[in-house]
């Protein structure tokens, strides 16, 4: 495609349940990475990929996350048990490769846990 | 642990003005990038301006260019004739030269353009 898409662009959610986000990077782009964006506030780094293998799932904040790409290009961000501490607006970027300095944004998934 | 401060949360300007949005940074790598993002209300990052660490000449894009000062950890944003079309969330981030593309960005401040 020609920039990166995330679905849903909204997604509400009872406390509890389980949600899937998903991010389909620009095609070629080997790099992938979740960022979650509380009200008000920056962006913080939750996972990256290099191919299909997470690099680096430090930003994380528990086990109820999980994040996948098994094919390489498509990833799917997962919460189980979701809280309300997890609404946010959840960005998903990829670049060309981990070497590169630009990274290119897709619109967000803002999620509401009710 | 690298960190980047935005001590301003809100500015505004006239239109066809100047304005100048400030950033702070902290990092131990000696390669590194620094970026201005604007953020508007649809949420998608849209990059600004680029200024690699290593370059001494500060960085320009048309009517933004940035004011690096290397030694004192300064990245600041200068917006010349602001249009109406500027307003929005502007984020200053980080790249450090071993950290592969994950960004560090800052709190953010809100730009209003006023007509």
């Amino acid at each position: 495609g020609a920039g990166v898409s995330q679905t849903p662009s909204n997604k509400v959610t009872e406390k509890g349940k389980y949600v899937e986000l998903r991010c389909d990077p620009i095609s070629g782009h080997t790099a992938l990475y979740w960022y979650r964006q509380s009200l008000g506030q920056g962006p913080e780094f939750l996972i990256y990929f290099q191919g299909t293998g997470a690099a680096d799932d430090s930003g994380l904040p528990n086990d109820r996350f999980f994040a996948v790409r098994p094919e390489g290009s498509v990833s799917t961000l997962k919460i189980q048990r979701t809280e309300r501490g997890d609404s946010a607006v959840y960005l998903c970027a990829s670049s060309l490769n981990s070497g590169s300095t630009e990274a290119f944004f897709g619109q967000g998934t803002r999620l509401t846990v009710v | 642990a690298q960190t980047v401060t935005q001590s301003q949360p809100e500015m505004s300007v006239q239109e066809a003005e100047t304005v100048t949005l400030s950033c702070t940074y902290d990092t131990s790598e000696s390669d590194y990038y620094l970026f201005w993002y604007k953020q508007p209300p649809s949420r998608q990052m849209i990059l600004v301006i680029r200024q690699e660490a290593y370059k001494q000449q500060n960085a320009t894009e048309n009517r933004f260019s940035v004011n690096f000062q290397k030694a004192a950890k300064s990245f600041s944003l200068k917006i010349s004739d602001s249009q109406l079309g500027d307003a929005a969330m502007y984020f200053c981030a980080l790249l450090g030269g071993t950290s592969y593309g994950k960004l560090t960005f800052g709190q953010g401040t809100i730009l209003t353009v006023h007509p």
